[in-house]
């Protein structure tokens, strides 16, 4: 079975500066999908970016990007230039490419420091 | 704009009662999903379901149950509520290889 590692809880970043959050998976599959959705105090779960295992290209979103390490199946998302916006739970996810089940990790909640 | 709609943001039931959770979505996606949100758990999938009347179990199915009669409708049933469902619930929809929309979920407090 898929499994998503989130190991750390929590984190906290300055405003303006750059922060990472790690994620690690496991699979036997070749082709799946790995996301990273933001969850904001409303509650609604948002999208952040996406990234197909079969595409080199690390994928990135204006100031999110992610470092994917498809060998050593890590997965790490990276906000620059933090705003407090960007305060929230922060899950990564994976889906296999012949399976519809999305798993999750345990999320990080990130705070912003003004 | 996909739109997923739960039912309720907020309830509060008795234990032992039978309790729906409803989530309608607007864009005619095949693939609908239930999962539980926990502190420290992340989210766990419950049921989901592929098409109509079509369900399978997820990770966590005990004491829970679903209904898809209609393609945008996909129901969670708690047959007999216990304190240990006390949770929150988000509601799901995919269509094909694209990304997951999710409703803004229920807490659900059993007392």
């Amino acid at each position: 079975a898929q499994t998503v590692t989130q190991s750390q809880p929590e984190m906290s970043v300055q405003e303006a500066e750059t922060v990472t959050l790690s994620c690690t998976y496991d699979t036997s599959e070749s082709d799946y999908y790995l996301f990273w959705y933001k969850q904001p105090p409303s509650r609604q779960m948002i999208l952040v970016i996406r990234q197909e295992a079969y595409k080199q290209q690390n994928a990135t979103e204006n100031r999110f990007s992610v470092n994917f390490q498809k060998a050593a199946k890590s997965f790490s998302l990276k906000i620059s230039d933090s705003q407090l916006g960007d305060a929230a739970m922060y899950f990564c996810a994976y889906r296999g490419g012949a399976n519809s089940k999305l798993t999750f990790g345990k999320g990080i909640t990130l705070s912003v420091r003004p | 704009d996909v739109k997923v709609t739960q039912s309720s943001r907020y309830l509060v039931k008795r234990t032992g009662e039978k309790v729906f959770l409803e989530c309608v979505q607007d864009m005619d996606h095949e693939n609908m999903f239930w999962y539980r949100q926990d502190p420290g758990l992340g989210l766990r999938l419950i049921y989901f379901s592929y098409d109509v009347k079509m369900k399978e179990k997820g990770d966590i199915p005990e004491g829970y149950s679903v209904s898809r009669e209609k393609k945008e409708r996909f129901s969670l049933i708690l047959e007999s509520a216990s304190t240990n469902q006390t949770s929150m619930y988000l509601c799901a929809t995919r269509q094909g290889k694209a990304e997951a929309f999710f409703g803004q979920g229920t807490r659900l407090t059993v007392v």
